[in-house]
């Protein structure tokens, strides 16, 4: 059974275009996130919702909206796509709580040409 | 704010080799630390985690002990495999967000085990 799962795993798109990263959570965590990892593999958080609230907006541009329907669900959004957002970003979740571990998906690569 | 130092790689050892790979952090309060293992292509997999100081995290036969007074968690295994080769990653969870708060990861270390 898929624990986090992410579409598409591979995304190639030109710049300027707009493109959505969906995720999903079979868990029963109530807090996910998004996270950048550059091509030097350094990972950042991005953003984390607690109960489909926004908790965390780590100084992303406003072109990246996440969006979440319900608890098992968070999405990225990112409009204007420019070369710099190219990355592999990993959707994870986590029950709430400063002790608990974070279960990751298995990344969507951007490519933006 | 948080952050956390790891040695950066790549490390390469031969199979059976003893392992260390460092790792300190800068933290307010009490945070939860971890070790994420990444294998190429694939998302981070949880290794081991320590929820409070003098706590030993251990899997696999990687082990890691929660140090407050070096304000560290260095990851150890006694002897390696090949199929360790992977990029490890140290990160700790602040207290900071509500319980939503995001890892902060170290840069990753490289590991290369040689048969």
């Amino acid at each position: 059974d898929t624990a986090v799962s992410q579409t598409p795993k591979y995304l190639v798109t030109q710049m300027g275009n707009d493109k959505s990263i969906k995720c999903e959570q079979n868990l029963g965590h109530d807090t996910m996130y998004w996270y950048k990892q550059d091509s030097k593999k350094f990972l950042k958080i991005m953003f984390s919702y607690n109960n489909k609230e926004l908790i965390i907006n780590e100084t992303v541009p406003n072109r990246f909206s996440p969006k979440s329907p319900d608890k098992a669900h968070l999405n990225l959004h990112i409009n204007s796509l420019e070369l710099g957002d190219s990355a592999v970003y990993f959707c994870a979740s986590s029950l709430q709580g400063w002790a608990y571990e974070q279960y990751f998906g298995p990344g969507t690569r951007l490519t933006v040409t | 704010g948080n952050s956390v130092t790891q040695m950066e790689g790549p490390v390469t050892l031969s199979e059976e080799a003893f392992l260390t790979i460092n790792c300190t952090y800068t933290a307010t309060g009490y945070p939860s630390l971890f070790w994420y293992v990444q294998y190429p292509g694939e998302g981070l997999q949880l290794l081991l985690k320590a929820t409070k100081a003098d706590d030993k995290g251990s899997n696999k036969g990687f082990e890691a002990t929660y140090r407050k007074e070096t304000t560290s968690f260095h990851l150890e295994k006694g002897s390696v495999q090949v199929s360790d080769s992977a990029v490890y990653f140290c990160a700790l969870r602040g207290t900071s967000g509500g319980g939503a708060d995001g890892l902060t990861f170290g840069k990753g270390t490289h590991l290369i085990i040689q048969p």
